[in-house]
């Protein structure tokens, strides 16, 4: 069973602009997160959702961040325009309805803002 | 909000040796679990205790809790070079599935 990808697995962009950055969960995972780890601080939780539906959004920094889920499948998280303090690790979770604590994590992708 | 938060230690330790680390947060939780990251990799899920559990094994991984005082530990036995990652707990507040992640503990086992 494949596992949690995420793409892509380093962007670095100049401030100002857009990246877009994508979570394709594990097959049949209904909840799919995402969290970042910004330099030197924990990794905190960013939104939920629950097949296309937001969930929780309450720890979504900014209007400057939008996650999409159309269909259910795959998210994505575009940050538009990206500032200096967006620098960090952006990562991925989905899980199973009936077990959602327990979360199965992307490798991340390493956002980097010049 | 609530938030796992380890102790803020590095710990470096010889091979074959065992390792132990410790996670506190401050409210009630459905379960806490424990992350390994290893260098430029992503969360791999270690193991979950949930809050009616009290210790709980998976291979060379002891995990405890103690909702008392609102704690855990990760005992890892035997380490190997391989377990040199960053270990990090998580805790959920009660009744959503956001996770609280502490600052993690960097574990270098040395061959």
């Amino acid at each position: 069973e494949a596992g949690v990808t995420q793409f892509p697995s380093h962007s670095v962009i100049e401030k100002g602009q857009t990246v877009t950055l994508r979570c394709d969960p594990i097959s049949g995972h209904d909840n799919l997160y995402w969290y970042r780890r910004v330099m030197g601080k924990e990794i905190k939780f960013l939104l939920h959702f629950v097949k296309e539906s937001k969930q929780d959004e309450s720890g979504m920094p900014n209007n400057r961040f939008l996650a999409e889920r159309t269909g259910g499948t795959y998210s994505t998280l575009k940050v538009q325009p990206a500032e200096l303090e967006d620098s960090g690790v952006y990562f991925c979770a989905s899980s199973y309805s009936g077990r959602a604590n327990e979360q199965y994590f992307g490798p991340g992708t390493r956002l980097t803002v010049t | 909000s609530q938030q796992g938060e380890e102790d803020p230690q590095a710990l470096s330790i010889q091979e074959g040796e065992n390792a132990t680390m410790n996670c506190s947060y401050k409210t009630s939780i459905n379960n806490l679990q424990w992350y390994r990251q290893n260098s430029g990799r992503g969360l791999v899920h270690l193991i979950l205790i949930r809050s009616n559990e009290r210790e709980k094994h998976s291979g060379r991984l002891r995990v405890t809790l103690d909702t008392s005082k609102k704690s855990s530990s990760l005992l890892i036995t035997a380490s190997r070079a391989a377990d040199t990652a960053s270990y990090f707990c998580a805790t959920d507040d009660y009744g959503n599935n956001r996770l609280a992640f502490g600052k993690g503990n960097q574990v270098v086992v040395i061959p």
